[in-house]
């Protein structure tokens, strides 16, 4: 039990079509961050927030975009989505004192 | 830019033996962790590794980091089946984690 919660955990959209997935974090934890993986793969660095305001971006193009809220949940947005979209969306909220990462159960977007 | 290699990719071992996992990063990494993850789950903190030198074990996972030689290891003493899983290394560059490929390990009886 890691304390960040996911929602959806499974989803299928259309391409073109527009997802919205959340994540809750534990109480404390300033840092939120959102990775991508796709299948067979290493999880990829979408981007950061802390403390509401992004502080750092991954190679995403801009239909990726976030936002962070005052009680630690957090959203990410996809617009205009692609098939290539398809993959697990990790949510990871930082424990200050020690730097641990703690990562949510993820999402799991399929895109037809 | 912070680049994280693994090898091996995949590893079968039989029940018993003992085997090594690598992890070489290109820069200079705050610190360095290590994860688990199971087939459609998300990633278990296994490690954090803080400083040259560091070593820390759980259970029959053993990791350690050499900050100089930019190396970090995963070793496995007497694999048991309940090892099987993918594992990653992972750098911290500027606040964001930079994973390895992950090593896909599968203990055989």
């Amino acid at each position: 039990e890691t304390g960040v919660t996911q929602s959806p955990t499974h989803l299928i959209k259309t391409r073109g079509q527009q997802v919205t997935l959340r994540c809750s974090s534990q109480s404390g934890h300033n840092t939120v961050s959102w990775y991508q993986q796709a299948l067979g793969q290493g999880p990829q660095f979408i981007f950061q927030y802390y403390r509401e305001e992004e502080n750092g971006r991954g190679n995403f193009p801009p239909r990726f975009s976030g936002l962070q809220f005052p009680n630690y949940s957090s959203e990410l947005n996809v617009n205009a989505l692609e098939l290539d979209d398809s993959a697990l969306y990790l949510c990871a909220s930082r424990q200050t004192g020690t730097g641990e990462l703690f990562f949510g159960e993820g999402s799991r977007l399929t895109v037809l | 830019e912070l680049k994280v290699e693994q090898n091996p990719l995949f590893l079968s071992m039989q029940e018993g033996k003992n085997y090594t996992i690598y992890c070489n990063y290109s820069t200079t990494s705050d610190r360095l962790y290590w994860y688990r993850q199971d087939p459609g789950k998300s990633l278990e903190s296994l490690f954090v590794l803080l400083s040259n030198g560091a070593v820390k074990q759980e259970g029959r996972l053993m990791a350690s980091l050499d900050t100089k030689a930019r190396l970090s290891t995963l070793h496995i003493t007497a694999a048991v089946h309940d090892l099987s899983a993918t594992y990653f290394c992972a750098g911290l560059n500027t606040d964001k984690l930079i994973f390895g490929t992950g090593t896909r390990l599968q203990v055989f009886p």
